[in-house]
């Protein structure tokens, strides 16, 4: 079935650091890949999307590159602020996969100042 | 155009009562999906409904039901609450059950 795996956290970071989350999945179509940001005490939220091959999505900074020879989505940003500590969620959506929205387990940031 | 809303944001049972949440989607938005998040086991998809319709469900027990109104308002259902059963409650709705969702906040449920 389809899944998604992303790295581990927590990541610590100081502000202006380069941002870099690895997300894979394994789907058995043709999937959108998304990632999602939550903020606390909130629910989440679309950071940015892609929904074919060698697509780049972007948003706040922010960039993911849909790789599908390597099943791979990779969150970046160059500079992180404070602002963005959060927990980012990779995710993916495949028709072959039903009516539902496979989600990576997480990865919390925290940015110092 | 108003965002997501879920009722009660706050809930503390007994174990063995049963609750009800509520989930308010974005006007337009015909498909609703639930969520379960807790720290060990990250964010489980609990079922998926489009006009009334039940389309996908995830592994959890019976215990957990919904439904869906003709209005697109949905609520689900937790019977025999167990402590396991403490977690904050997702609610998310698309015009495209494949493309981006919008979460509501959440109802964070405290089983005692």
């Amino acid at each position: 079935g389809n899944s998604v795996t992303q790295m581990e956290g927590p990541v610590t970071l100081s502000e202006e650091a380069f941002l870099t989350i690895n997300c894979t999945y394994t789907a058995t179509g043709y999937p959108s890949l998304f990632w999602y940001v939550q903020y606390p005490g909130e629910g989440l939220q679309l950071l940015l999307k892609a929904t074919k091959a060698d697509d780049k999505g972007s948003n706040k900074g922010f960039e993911a590159t849909y790789r599908k020879e390597t099943t791979s989505f990779h969150l970046e940003k160059g500079s992180v602020q404070v602002s963005d500590s959060a927990v980012y969620f990779c995710a993916l959506s495949d028709r072959d996969g039903g009516f539902k929205t496979i989600f990576g387990a997480g990865t919390r940031l925290f940015v110092k100042a | 155009k108003a965002g997501v809303t879920q009722t009660p944001r706050y809930l503390i049972k007994t174990r063995g009562q049963q609750v009800t949440l509520s989930c308010s989607p974005i006007s337009g938005h015909r498909s609703v999906s639930w969520y379960q998040q807790t720290p060990g086991q990250g964010l489980q998809f609990l079922f998926e409904y489009f006009s009334e319709t039940q389309r996908n469900k995830g592994n959890f027990p019976g215990r957990f039901s919904g439904r869906q109104f003709s209005n697109s308002r949905s609520e689900m259902n937790v019977s025999t609450l167990e402590l396991g059963d403490s977690a904050l409650y997702l609610c998310a709705s698309s015009s495209d059950p494949f493309g981006e969702q919008y979460f509501g906040p959440g109802t964070r449920l405290t089983v005692t």
